[in-house]
């Protein structure tokens, strides 16, 4: 049984340049869920996603990022024009249909801008 | 959405009961109480989930009071291995949308030392 599966592990992008996280969820899982973390801080939430549906994405920034869950394929999360303050790690979650809240994580996606 | 407090960081020893304790006074009816488990660089995990008095499993205990404005993960017996970071976390069950019971905060650090 594979978990959430996360790529790149690591991701260098120098700023200006735009960097894609890719995300699949546990097989059948139908929701996935983005949250970044700074160093020595809590996991901060992003975006909820169902497939091709964004569902709540009251915490992430309104511009620059973005991201999607298409019928076929990997959640993306995409951020354009990194800036050193972008630098974090970002996991994402998913979660079956029905269930009351329990997230499977990935082992996240370390992004560093220079 | 509920919000909850917890201690920022705990210390004991290997072989100790560990009691972790969350405050939740603004509790929906609805409201669930998740907690979950992170090791350094790695992805939360969940340990256990609870509505009112006990929960138990093979890993955990989780006590409620009547009231539900707080609630008590117990650790039974840890070991060096159990440190990590501990999040509380309370929302309602999934009702088709929203980031109700998804904000993690910054939990608490539990240092086991030899």
């Amino acid at each position: 049984n594979a978990g959430v599966m996360q790529n790149p592990r690591h991701l260098v992008r120098r700023r200006g340049q735009e960097a894609r996280l890719r995300c699949s969820p546990v097989k059948g899982h139908s929701h996935v869920y983005w949250y970044r973390q700074l160093p020595e801080e809590g996991l901060k939430f992003m975006v909820y996603l169902q497939k091709e549906n964004i569902i709540d994405e009251s915490g992430m920034p309104k511009e620059r990022f973005s991201a999607e869950f298409p019928k076929e394929g990997p959640s993306i999360l995409r951020i354009q024009q990194v800036v050193r303050g972008d630098s974090a790690a970002y996991f994402c979650a998913s979660s079956p249909p029905g269930s009351y809240r329990e997230l499977f994580f990935g082992e996240g996606s370390r992004l560093t801008v220079l | 959405l509920a919000k909850t407090t917890q201690p920022i960081s705990m210390d004991s020893y290997e072989g100790q009961e560990v009691n972790i304790t969350c405050s939740h006074n603004n509790i929906a009816t609805n409201d669930y109480i998740t907690w979950y488990q992170q090791f350094p660089s790695q992805g939360p995990r969940f340990i256990i989930q609870g509505y009112k008095t006990k929960v138990t499993n093979e890993v955990a205990s989780l006590f409620i009071p009547a009231d539900r404005k707080s609630s008590t993960l117990s650790l039974p017996r840890v070991s060096l291995s159990d440190t990590a970071v501990y999040y509380c976390l309370v929302g309602a069950p999934n009702s088709g949308g929203g980031a109700d019971g998804l904000t993690f905060g910054k939990g608490t650090h539990l240092i086991i030392q030899p």
